[in-house]
């Protein structure tokens, strides 16, 4: 079975400082990772995910993620945001050659002050 | 673009009554999904169909079953609402195979009273 271990529960940073979300895994498998973000009253939504390859990733709006096999992690980051980004960040996992589903972290809040 | 609805933004209901909430998704989706949301808790998987009149439970399927008769509907079906099922629920979808993203719904925040 996997697991995801989102570190922070609530980031507060402010407008065009960088941000970094941390998210690690656990798995005994090889996994595909992702990052959703569910902004107020909305659903969520992919910003990136890793399947295989460079373990860089890059998503929309500016924000990429880098993938590290030895540290299981898989931390989001951001080199400047906005009051836009204010958000909730998720962080996801599925095994390769298993279910469809996805397991989730428990979300990070991230809120960007002026 | 894949559209995901939702029946209810807002519901409210009593202890006791069965309720319906419907997802519906507009891009021949054959795999579909029904979390619930939590604060602290992140999402949970309620129940997960792969086609029509397929489901598999999830991580907490007690007091809730689901519907597929159509490939684009897939409903929750709360038997006997309690105070404790209170709580956002979000529909997804997504094409069958890994690596490809669940398309979200706005989501159904349910009150139970």
């Amino acid at each position: 079975a996997q697991s995801v271990t989102q570190l922070d529960s609530q980031v507060p940073v402010f407008e065009e400082a960088p941000v970094e979300l941390r998210c690690n895994y656990s798995s005994s498998v090889s996994v595909y990772l992702f990052w959703y973000v569910q902004y107020p009253n909305q659903g969520l939504q992919l910003l990136l995910k890793y399947l295989s390859g460079s373990t860089l990733v890059k998503g929309i709006n500016g924000f990429e993620a880098e993938f590290n096999k030895s540290q299981t992690s898989f931390h989001l980051r951001k080199p400047s945001v906005h009051i836009s980004d204010t958000a909730e960040y998720f962080c996801a996992v599925s095994a390769q050659g298993g279910s469809e589903k996805l397991v989730f972290g428990k979300g990070t809040k991230l809120t960007v002050n002026p | 673009d894949v559209k995901v609805t939702q029946s209810s933004r807002y519901l409210v209901k009593r202890t006791g009554e069965k309720v319906f909430l419907e997802c519906v998704q507009d891009m021949d989706h054959e795999n579909m999904f029904w979390y619930r949301q939590d604060p602290g808790l992140g999402l949970r998987l309620i129940y997960f169909s792969y086609d029509v009149k397929m489901k598999e439970k999830g991580d907490i399927p007690e007091g809730y079953s689901v519907s597929r008769e159509k490939k684009e509907r897939f409903s929750l079906i709360l038997e006997s609402a309690s105070t404790n099922q209170t709580s956002m629920y979000l529909c997804a979808s997504k094409i069958p195979g890994q690596g490809y993203e669940q398309y979200f719904g706005p989501g159904t925040r349910l009150t139970v009273t």
